[in-house]
């Protein structure tokens, strides 16, 4: 199963662009790249999902690399309300319908 | 419509007692699976179920089991309680099994289980 590798922590400032990176250097031909979002004490929320280039939803842009070792989150002029943890997931049709969490990247933003 | 809900949110059962979680899936979902999250471990999956069968189990003892209903609710059961099942226990559901490109699962707010 592929293992992601994520910053433990980010800062940033309301109305700044942030981008978190993920790398996931196993990753497999079937595997899809996720991104979900936890704030404390609340179950984590799907953002945004994609298989390569780049795909963009009303709250986040994902950008995948052709080789698909990693891909990078990227969240435009953040606001005090997105300081939450971001997971990276990789998985496919192996995963048996199990999401596996890494780590997390816990993002703070500051006024 | 109505997300998922997990009851109770908050549940204190001392060390040797059993306890059982419960949860409704979004309205239409059938697929619901369990998620244990500690500080130490992070968020790690216990099984998941769908059409009232489980489907896959995570690395958890025989003492953490459940099931699925009729009508997609599920519930989650811990015997023999232990002090490191102390953890924050989320349900997620989704309308089929999370597999290939279906990534997108629901989560709940989760039930807070304390072990004294």
């Amino acid at each position: 199963l592929a293992k992601t590798t994520q910053p433990i922590s980010m800062d940033s400032y309301e109305g700044q662009e942030v981008n978190i990176t993920c790398s996931h250097n196993n990753i497999a031909t079937n595997d899809y790249i996720t991104w979900y979002q936890q704030f404390p004490s609340q179950g984590p929320r799907f953002i945004i999902q994609g298989y390569k280039t780049k795909v963009t939803n009303e709250v986040a842009s994902l950008f995948i690399p052709a080789d698909r070792k990693s891909s990078t989150l990227s969240l435009p002029r953040v606001s005090l309300s997105d300081t939450a943890v971001y997971y990276c997931l990789v998985g496919g049709n192996n995963q048996g319908g199990k999401l596996i969490f890494g780590q997390g990247t816990e993002l703070s933003v500051k006024p | 419509k109505a997300g998922v809900t997990q009851t109770p949110r908050y549940l204190i059962k001392t060390r040797g007692q059993q306890v059982t979680l419960s949860c409704s899936p979004i309205s239409g979902h059938r697929s619901v699976s369990w998620y244990q999250q500690t500080p130490g471990q992070g968020l790690q999956f216990l099984f998941e179920y769908f059409s009232e069968t489980q489907r896959n189990k995570g690395n958890f003892p025989g003492r953490f089991s459940g099931r699925q209903f009729s009508n997609s609710r599920s519930e989650m059961n811990v015997s023999t309680l232990e002090l490191g099942d102390s953890a924050l226990y989320l349900c997620a559901s989704s309308l089929v099994p999370l597999r290939g490109e279906n990534t997108e699962a629901f989560f709940g707010q989760g039930t807070r289980l304390t072990v004294v």
